[in-house]
């Protein structure tokens, strides 16, 4: 009965990689969001997905796509990784002009 | 201009006591201002929020009050608990887009 779900929760790479990281909400929300927290606990948000179409891409590299199959789903997929990646990734979802926005458990992303 | 400042960094109350965290903005075209908390190992959750019409909002022992003219809004924390213990979060948001506050850690001692 999860709202927001993430898969993986940890994720332990090499420099150089690509990876992806999974979310899904099932509360019905047509909106949702990647936020990075760095290592100071700032939360910054990165993208937006409003039905599938992308509405808020924030100056994030463009080693970084994320992909909405669905409004059910959002994913990212990080390509060349480096050092500076590491950090914890949370998936949000909302409804579209209702504020409020419901947060995943986050993936902490290490790259070695 | 779109930042979010937030003060104190870390805070350390006695259980009953008050905890207070403030924030202030530089934007006026911000129309919402959520507080988050945020617990090790999870992700944040709503805890309160306030439209900028309204001075003041309380739910429980928490209490947002804001100040429309000085750019600024706190948290109040009434009684704090040790399960209170979290990194709290304000917020700012412009057309669905939040803008966080650095967070502040709280300790609540028994």
């Amino acid at each position: 009965d999860t709202a927001v779900s993430q898969t993986p929760k940890y994720l332990v790479t090499q420099m150089g990689n690509d990876k992806s990281i999974k979310c899904e909400q099932n509360l019905g929300h047509d909106t949702m969001y990647w936020y990075k927290q760095d290592s100071k606990k700032f939360l910054k948000i990165m993208f937006s997905y409003n039905n599938k179409e992308l509405i808020i891409n924030e100056t994030v590299p463009n080693r970084f796509s994320p992909k909405s199959p669905d409004k059910a789903h959002l994913n990212l997929h990080i390509n060349s990784l480096e050092l500076g990646d590491s950090a914890v990734y949370f998936c949000a979802s909302s409804q579209l002009r209702v504020d409020t926005q419901y947060f995943g458990p986050g993936t902490r992303l290490t790259v070695l | 201009q779109q930042q979010v400042k937030q003060s104190p960094q870390s805070l350390i109350v006695q259980k009953g006591g008050i905890s207070i965290i403030n924030c202030a903005y530089e934007n006026t075209a911000f129309d919402y201002f959520p507080w988050y908390q945020q617990f090790p190992g999870k992700g944040p959750a709503l805890l309160i929020a306030i439209r900028p019409d309204v001075s003041e909002k309380k739910e429980g022992r928490f209490t947002i009050s804001f100040n429309k003219s000085a750019k600024q809004f706190s948290l109040h924390i009434m009684d704090s608990q040790p399960g209170d213990s979290a990194t709290y979060f304000c917020a700012a948001s412009i057309r669905g887009k939040l803008i966080f506050g650095q967070g502040t850690e709280l300790s609540v001692k028994p």
